[in-house]
């Protein structure tokens, strides 16, 4: 069974940019979220969708947005990129049940560089 | 959520059991403990979770006391592979993936 996949792995942007990362979440899955990953906050939540639905929202500006798709796909968009924005972006999903319990499963992440 | 403390750093011999505390003081009746581990440049993997008894699972084993104030992370023989930052969350059941991570402990096994 694959496991969640994100892409791109790595990209570099400049300042003032937009970018966008997708999410492939595991077969079946149907909650999706993302977390922000840097040295200085460490792992913060993002948000979370289900059944195409935001159900969750972390404490972040505007400029981050996200959509799923009918097929549990995700996408997250940050615009008007900030140097602070360099960071690990990770997606995790669940069945409904793992969703109930906590029991998630990452991507490896897609690594943002904002020069 | 309740929020954890944990040690910063451990180091653990391999083979010797690597025994992880987490202090949760202020847990609520409905909220469960949960462990993840983040292999470095990897995303977390989810070990365990319980809301009171022990539980067991092949990768690790979860220790709460009777108070449920702290709880006990045992990886029974370490291995160079456990060397990650251990995550201890607490949080409701039914709360979505939506999970709130501290600043976790980082182990390091040691040949």
């Amino acid at each position: 069974k694959a496991g969640v996949t994100q892409t791109p792995r790595y990209l570099i942007k400049t300042r003032g940019q937009q970018v966008t990362l997708s999410c492939s979440p595991i077969s079946g899955h149907r909650s999706v979220s993302w977390y922000q990953q840097t040295p200085g906050q460490g792992l913060q939540f993002l948000f979370e969708y289900f059944s195409e639905t935001q159900r969750n929202k972390g404490n972040f500006p505007g400029r981050f947005s996200g959509r799923q798709f009918s097929n549990s796909r995700s996408e997250m968009n940050v615009s008007t990129l900030e140097l602070g924005d360099s960071a690990l972006y990770l997606c995790a999903s669940s069945s409904s049940r793992g969703a109930n319990t906590g029991e998630l499963f990452f991507g490896e992440g897609s690594r943002l560089t904002v020069l | 959520d309740a929020k954890t403390t944990q040690p910063p750093s451990m180091d653990c011999a391999e083979g010797r059991a690597a025994n992880l505390p987490c202090n949760h003081s202020t847990i609520s009746g409905n909220e469960y403990v949960y462990w993840y581990r983040q292999i470095h440049s990897q995303g977390p993997q989810y070990i365990i979770h319980g809301l009171k008894n022990n539980e067991t699972n092949e990768m690790a084993s979860l220790i709460i006391t009777e108070d449920r104030k702290s709880s006990t992370l045992i990886l029974p023989h370490a291995t160079l592979r456990d060397t990650a930052v251990y995550y201890c969350i607490v949080r409701v059941n039914n709360a979505g993936n939506m999970l709130t991570f501290g600043g976790g402990t980082r182990l390091m096994v040691k040949p």
